[in-house]
């Protein structure tokens, strides 16, 4: 148990629909990563929020966005869904700017058809 | 990008062998770190390493720092069957970046 939870934890879209998916950080941190897993894959580095702001961000395209709240918690946002798209999402909090250790939530696991 | 090469994808070994997996990467990192995901979970951290060649255990768990600040390995002493899962290396510099992964399966 880390503490990070995800919801939904699966979901169907079609092509050029749009998707939100939420996660609440383990007490006590202020910073939240999202990656994506693809099947057989390492989770790849979407995106970073510390205290509420966009603190670094990965290879991906502008349609994946995301918030932070004051209570640390995030979304992550994904515009024109793609078949590619379809993953497994994860979500990870930890103390500080500098990640360090990361605790990961079970993810969403999204199905684009 | 930051790519990082883990090797090997898969191992098959038996209960009681002893177990050793790197990754190594062309960019240096502040800090390696290991990471174990069971299926339908998150990863789930192992072992975390924050200075070049510091050498680190937890329980049965070994891992080590490169010199270099561009590699790590991890051992794992005396398998058994619940150390079956996907094993990722994770190097961070002001995010963090995964390799792809050692699939390990322990036969009883």
């Amino acid at each position: 148990e880390t503490g990070v939870t995800q919801s939904p934890t699966h979901l169907i879209k079609t092509r050029g629909q749009q998707v939100t998916l939420r996660c609440s950080s383990q007490s006590g941190h202020n910073t939240v990563s999202w990656y994506q897993q693809a099947l057989g894959q390492g989770p790849q580095f979407i995106f970073q929020y510390y205290r509420e702001e966009e603190n670094g961000r990965g290879n991906f395209p502008p349609r994946f966005s995301g918030l932070q709240f004051p209570n640390y918690s995030s979304e992550l946002n994904v515009n024109a869904l793609e078949l590619d798209d379809s993953a497994l999402y994860l979500c990870a909090s930890s103390k500080g700017q500098i990640t360090g250790e990361l605790f990961f939530g079970e993810g969403s696991r999204l199905t684009v058809l | 990008g930051q790519q990082l090469n883990q090797s090997p994808q898969s191992m098959f070994i038996q209960e009681g062998e002893d177990v050793s997996m790197n990754c190594t990467s062309s960019s240096i990192f502040n800090t390696w770190l290991w990471y174990k995901q069971d299926p339908g979970e998150g990863p789930v951290l192992l072992i975390a390493l924050y200075k070049a060649g510091e050498l680190t255990s937890n329980g049965r768990l070994t891992a080590q720092f490169g010199i270099t600040r561009k590699d790590s390995f991890l051992n794992i002493s005396a398998s058994i069957p619940s150390d079956v899962g996907i094993y990722f290396c994770a190097g961070e510099n002001n995010d963090m970046r995964f390799g792809a992964g050692t699939r390990l399966t322990v036969k009883p």
